[in-house]
């Protein structure tokens, strides 16, 4: 079974810190993705990774940032929290889809209840 | 612009009785669409997936349909337990270069009740 685990299932921060949330995944997946879920958006794409060290931002990467040192790890950063950045995090994984089929499943996390105040 | 929309966006059935949750979208080039089952507080785990050239699949209970003429996708809930309280998510996949773009609707909650 795969399984994606995430440092915290809740976090709650002051306003100004720095936050990390981990991300760890034991399928040896090449991509990993960090989403924000809020009530009556869906998920959005914050950022993703497809290899070690490299990232793509997704659709709303502003305010946060990522790294990915490790195959099986990637974190997500908020350089300085923002009452606006209260959210459920929520981190993916799944294989590379350039081989011989058009997709491959997501994979979630439990996801990461983050408030900040 | 890519679009998922769902309806409803709630549903309050009762225990052993059948459901179907809808789900439109306007998403291009279509690569496949997905239902996932996300309980309070977790991650949401994977229904179904269909590519364009299916039109039905099930899992169980679940039987999840897609219209790719109409761009339309429905998942109907056989006999609901207790347990298919949850928020259901479509999601439809794009075609990009060497990676895919997800769209994801913003789910039905549905709720069973004894």
């Amino acid at each position: 079974d795969v399984k994606v685990t995430q440092s915290s299932r809740y976090l709650v921060k002051r306003t100004g810190e720095k936050v990390f949330l981990e991300c760890v995944q034991d399928m040896d997946h090449e991509n990993m993705f960090w989403y924000r879920q809020d009530p009556g958006l869906g998920l959005r794409l914050i950022y993703f990774s497809y290899d070690v060290k490299m990232k793509e931002k997704g659709d709303i990467p502003e305010g946060y940032s990522v790294s990915r040192e490790k195959k099986e790890r990637f974190s997500l950063i908020l350089e300085s929290a923002s009452t606006n950045q209260t959210s459920m995090y929520l981190c993916a994984s799944n294989l590379a889809n350039f081989r011989d089929r058009y997709y491959y499943e997501q994979y979630f996390g439990p996801g990461t209840r983050l408030t900040v105040t | 612009k890519n679009q998922v929309e769902q309806s409803p966006q709630s549903l309050i059935i009762l225990e052993g009785k059948n459901c179907t949750l809808q789900c439109n979208y306007t998403v291009s080039p279509f690569s496949n669409l997905r239902w996932y089952k996300q309980d309070t507080g977790r991650g949401p785990v994977s229904l179904t997936i269909m590519t364009f050239s299916e039109n039905t699949k099930s899992n169980g209970r679940y039987t999840a349909t897609l219209d790719a003429d109409t761009k339309q996708s429905s998942l109907h809930i056989t006999a609901s337990q207790l347990s298919d309280s949850a928020s259901y998510i479509c999601v439809v996949s794009a075609l990009g270069f060497g990676n895919e773009k997800l769209t994801f609707g913003t789910g039905t909650r549905l709720t069973i009740i004894p």
